[in-house]
């Protein structure tokens, strides 16, 4: 079965600076991802998704994410990070019709 | 579209009584979904349907969790009897095809037994 593993419990950013999630997936074939977001007493958000064609994925809220199949990886960016991005950041992938999440980074955002 | 709604969006009630949660999809979507969540564990699926048929049951955790989908529009989540370890927030989803498509989350229902 597929997994994803998202190796930081917890970022801390300025607001302004640039963010990086981390993502990593384990799957045969080329899975299915996304990236969702869950603030404070919410359901999730769906930021983007990956099915297929250009690796570069643009998503709401002015986010980003990069498949990169020879790392295994499908890390969330922006440039610059506003404090209302605070929130947890959830990395999902699909594959034989059965989703799995990510442990989930925090996102703690500096004045 | 007012997306996935739930209730109750909080529940507190005392060990060993019945809870029922419940879950209306987005209209046209056929396939539902219901999550668990808490610290511990973090987002875990329980169980999910395709056209009101249970696809995927194995996230169940024990004899006391059930889930039927009488029709397209709506779902329940019982816990019969609740137990402590049973606190945590359970999201329903629902999704235009199962897997492939987009999941909407619902809010949430926070559960806490006393």
């Amino acid at each position: 079965a597929q997994s994803v593993t998202q190796p930081d419990i917890h970022i801390t950013v300025s607001e302004g600076a640039s963010l990086e999630l981390r993502c990593n997936y384990s799957y045969g074939a080329t899975p299915y991802l996304f990236w969702y977001v869950q603030s404070p007493g919410q359901g999730l958000q769906l930021l983007l998704k990956y099915f297929s064609g250009d690796t570069l994925v643009q998503g709401i809220k002015g986010f980003e994410a990069e498949f990169k199949r020879s790392q295994s990886s499908f890390n969330l960016r922006k440039p610059s990070v506003h404090w209302s991005d605070a929130a947890e950041y959830f990395c999902a992938v699909v594959g034989n019709n059965d989703m799995r999440f990510g442990a989930g980074t925090r996102l703690t955002v500096k004045p | 579209d007012a997306g996935v709604i739930q209730s109750p969006r909080h529940e507190v009630t005392e060990m060993g009584q019945e809870v029922t949660l419940r879950c209306k999809p987005i209209s046209g979507h056929n396939s539902l979904f219901w999550y668990r969540q808490t610290m511990m564990r973090g987002l875990e699926l329980l169980i999910y349907f395709n056209n009101n048929v249970p696809i995927d049951d194995s996230g169940m955790p024990e004899d006391r969790f059930s889930a039927k989908m009488p029709n397209a529009s709506f779902s329940t989540l019982k816990i019969q009897p609740s137990e402590p370890r049973d606190s945590a927030v359970y999201f329903c989803a629902s999704s235009s095809n199962v897997g492939l498509e987009t999941q909407y989350f619902g809010p949430g229902t926070r559960l806490l037994v006393l």
